[in-house]
């Protein structure tokens, strides 16, 4: 699976939109790049995955660069509630049957 | 809503006691998995499940033991707990789907070993 890099923490204003980078230099050609969050105190929640193309749902866009060597979540209109640590996991559904390995991630917090 | 439960959020048990973690999940899913969570460690897999009594060792299973017999309900047992099992436990779950990765995770056991 990719290594991925994120920066160690961001900040962002109420109602304005986050974006998280990621770096997967090394992905594979077959490695999708998923995310999750984990606000404090929870578990892990699953928010979105792609593959090479752009992906939009209910919380979150993904943009994936055309190399594929990076992406963006987008929090379109950040809440308070939006703190979180959030975490970038490349996946080779060839590998391991589903392990995800949690770095870092970066920690977002969403200020008033 | 997805729903995975785990038995308790907060455990305090002794030294060599036999601790039993609990998860249990509503929707079917055929996979299921333990994490523990540790502060600069990240999450790490301890074991996961594909199926009733299937079992698979994770990156850390040194220690622990689990159990499967039926296919909503997944339980990890520390045979002898020690100081260095002081941890977050986390349960998830997921469909096998060949495309998707998606996993649910329960509201996490913080347990301390004294």
């Amino acid at each position: 699976d990719a290594k991925t890099t994120q920066p160690t923490s961001m900040d962002c204003a109420e109602g304005r939109a986050a974006n998280l980078p990621c770096n997967h230099s090394t992905i594979s050609g077959n490695e999708y790049v998923y995310w999750y969050r984990q606000i404090h105190s929870q578990g892990p929640q699953y928010i979105i995955h792609g593959l090479k193309n752009n992906e939009t749902n209910e919380m979150a866009s993904l943009i994936i660069t055309e190399d594929r060597k990076s992406s963006t979540l987008i929090l379109p209109h950040a809440t308070l509630r939006d703190t979180a640590v959030y975490y970038c996991i490349g996946v080779n559904y060839g590998g391991s049957q589903g392990n995800l390995i949690f770095g870092k991630g970066t920690k977002l917090s969403v200020k008033p | 809503d997805v729903k995975v439960t785990q038995s308790s959020r907060y455990l305090v048990k002794r030294t060599g006691e036999k601790v039993f973690l609990e998860c249990v999940q509503d929707m079917d899913h055929e996979n299921m998995f333990w994490y523990r969570q540790d502060p600069g460690l990240g999450l790490r897999l301890i074991y996961f499940s594909y199926d009733v009594k299937m079992k698979e060792k994770g990156d850390i299973p040194e220690g622990y033991s689990v159990s499967r017999e039926k296919k909503e309900r997944f339980s990890l047992i520390l045979e002898s707990a020690s100081t260095n099992q002081t941890s977050m436990y986390l349960c998830a779950s997921s469909p096998r789907r060949p495309t998707s990765y998606e996993q649910y995770f329960g509201p996490g056991t913080r347990l301390t070993v004294t």
